[in-house]
Formats: structure tokens, sequence, C-alpha cells
């Protein structure tokens, strides 16, 4: 596709569920972010991957957080042991950075609702 | 820590007025700034991406500037209109990093 892609775009999910959440960024970026929105609040930086070098995860709020990104393409955010508090968008973004951030595309975003 | 302030919060404003929206942050060394655009429900849309180098972009009625020195940027909108209804935000890299540190955005909406 010519965008950023996320799914779902809707998650409900109960107390203490896993989920994951999906991005396929566009083709040819080198580099991709996952933010968090929570409701009256700003962007929240959880993690972000640039080519091969090992992951920024200074933003994910707890070890119940991880991502991975496979073959330099598809990400994956993953959230073990859901809680309320875990309710919020989660966006994801990509950019071809080189040297500094470029340009940064985002997707329509995975809505998580936790109850 | 960066911290990226957006005045005002909100803004009303008939169709047809010009318009600027304000953005400051706390440190000025930064590799460029970036204005989005976001409407309810939706992700958000790059607006302008300005480089350090550079004192301002243009995109259409869009005009925004950049002083480091001083911590500021500024998004005009000329000759506002309805369909400009949306929240916009302004965000600048952390520190030395990637990662983007957006300010809580600016509710804007263009009544007819």
């Amino acid at each position: 596709g010519a965008g950023v892609s996320q799914s779902p775009s809707n998650k409900v999910t109960e107390k203490g569920k896993d989920v994951e959440l999906r991005c396929d960024p566009i083709s040819g970026h080198t580099a991709l972010y996952w933010y968090r929105q929570s409701l009256g609040q700003g962007l929240e930086f959880l993690i972000y991957f640039q080519g091969n070098s090992a992951p920024d995860k200074s933003g994910l709020p707890s070890d119940r957080f991880s991502a991975e990104r496979t073959g330099g393409s598809v990400s994956t955010l993953t959230i073990q042991r859901t809680q309320q508090e875990d309710s919020a968008v989660y966006l994801c973004a990509s950019s071809y950075d080189r040297g500094t951030t470029g340009e940064l595309f985002f997707g329509e975003g995975s809505r998580l609702t936790v109850l | 820590k960066q911290e990226v302030t957006q005045i005002p919060a909100a803004l009303s404003v008939p169709e047809g007025e010009n318009l600027v929206l304000n953005c400051s942050f706390t440190d000025s060394a930064i590799y460029n700034l970036q204005w989005f655009r976001q409407d309810p429900g939706k992700g958000l849309t790059s607006l302008l991406l300005i480089q350090s180098s550079q004192r301002e972009q243009t995109s259409g009625r869009l005009n925004a500037s950049l002083d480091k020195s001083s911590g500021r940027s500024t998004l005009y909108i000329a000759a506002s209109q309805p369909g400009d209804s949306a929240t916009y935000l302004c965000a600048v890299p952390y520190n030395s990093g990637y990662a983007l540190n957006f300010g809580k955005g600016t509710s804007l909406l263009v009544t007819p």
C-alpha cells in the first residue's frame, strides 16, 4: 500500500489478556516508530527501529510492553497482561531517516480498550 | 529534557481569517521541526518539515517559520477554511536522538 497500515483498527480486550498490534510501514522506509496517545494526553514515544540497529526502547512504560520488527519491515507491538491504563490509541509511523529524523508518515492507529 | 509547548490550546476563528499557531521548545539544539495535523479519530498527517538550517517552509496556504535561538516556531494559516478545522501539533527530535517529542497541540475550529 501507499501509506502506513495498522491493524486492528479497534481492539477490545479484558484486563490480563495479551494483545498484539501490527504495523506495516511504507516500503523503503528505514525507520519505524511506535507512539501512544491517551485521551487528553499528548503523543508518548514508545520505541524506535532503524534498519538493523538495536531499537531505542527508552519509551516503553513497563516490561509488559515489547516490540519487534521482522526483516526490517513489519512491526508488532505486544502488550502482555493488559491493564486498564493501557487503553489508548497506538500509532505507528515510518520515515526515511538519514542522519536525522526524516518526515514522519503515520498510520490511522489501533484503538485499544481494556475492560 | 526537551519540552514542547503549544499556545493556544484551542482557537476558534471565522472563515477567511489569517491565523498563527505557536510552538516553543526548550532545547535549541534541534535538527529539524515538524508540523502535523490530526483530524478526530485519525492518525497524524505531516504538513511541513523545517530543517535546522532553514528559517521557513511554505506549502500552499501554510507557512511555518523556525527561530532556533529563541526556541520558537510558528505556523501561519492564510485565508482559513472550515476544512482546516483539526488539531495541529509540532514536534522536535529528542536531543540527539531520532524520536520526536510532541506538543499537546492546538485545536482549531474554523466556523463558516
